[in-house]
């Protein structure tokens, strides 16, 4: 049962373009969503959160949006550069308990291009 | 700050043998946790510890997975036997545990890649 949901496995976006990574997901108890960033060979690591209390949230170059009644968030990349070339994966967590516990996507490779 | 550090990096192994991974996360951080990554898949949640007691170890496979975290500092996850499907890249991150904040701000290590052939 995939919670978290990217249904695009890989994105090519021009250098300067707007890039918009996509992320869906079905457990109506998620009220915490993050996104991470992997490169080849290394860990993920944080990129941005959001809390479902808002519907956006920036931090430089990159913004999530929440819309809670489609159960649906986006990353934007604005400009889109070379090195945001990556993995990006999204992250969903509801709190059970005293414990968090976060549900990943499969992610999505983006590919910058000059 | 050093970061979350994993070994080895890479471990073949044959069916049926046995193999341990160690995490040593950042200095201060009472979260630990283990992810299981299937190539083509996103990070599965095998074990978190808060200090050196499970938090949650629901979707870890008892019969033939453990893991420690002697002292609530560093951690080993252990396989025995492995199978083919436990190849995978197995991550090991860890958090701060701040009152009152949600901690769901990991940081990974570069993970240790098993193939199991």
């Amino acid at each position: 049962d995939q919670q978290v949901k990217q249904n695009s496995p890989s994105l090519s976006v021009q250098e300067g373009r707007i890039s918009i990574l996509n992320c869906d997901y079905t457990n109506s108890m998620f009220d915490y969503f993050l996104w991470y960033k992997k490169y080849p060979a290394e860990g993920p690591t944080f990129l941005i959160s959001i809390s479902s209390i808002k519907d956006k949230n920036e931090d430089g170059r990159f913004t999530v949006f929440l819309n809670k009644s489609a159960k649906h968030l986006s990353l934007h990349i604005v400009p889109s550069q070379p090195g945001d070339s990556a993995v990006y994966f999204c992250a969903a967590s509801a709190k059970t308990g005293t414990a968090s516990k976060l549900t990943f996507g499969t992610g999505t490779r983006l590919q910058v291009t000059l | 700050e050093a970061g979350v550090a994993q070994s080895p990096r890479y471990k073949i192994i044959e069916k049926r043998q046995s193999v341990a991974f160690w995490c040593n996360p950042i200095s201060g951080h009472a979260t630990l946790y283990w992810y299981q990554q299937i190539l083509g898949q996103g990070p599965k949640l095998l074990i978190q510890f808060q200090n050196n007691g499970v938090v949650d170890d629901s979707q870890l496979p008892k019969d033939r997975f453990s893991a420690e975290r002697l002292k609530g500092v560093d951690s080993t996850l252990k396989i025995q036997p492995a199978k083919l499907e436990d190849s995978a890249v197995y991550l090991c991150a860890s958090s701060p545990r701040r009152t009152g904040t949600r901690n769901e701000k990991l940081f990974f290590g570069s993970g240790t890649q098993l193939s199991v052939l």
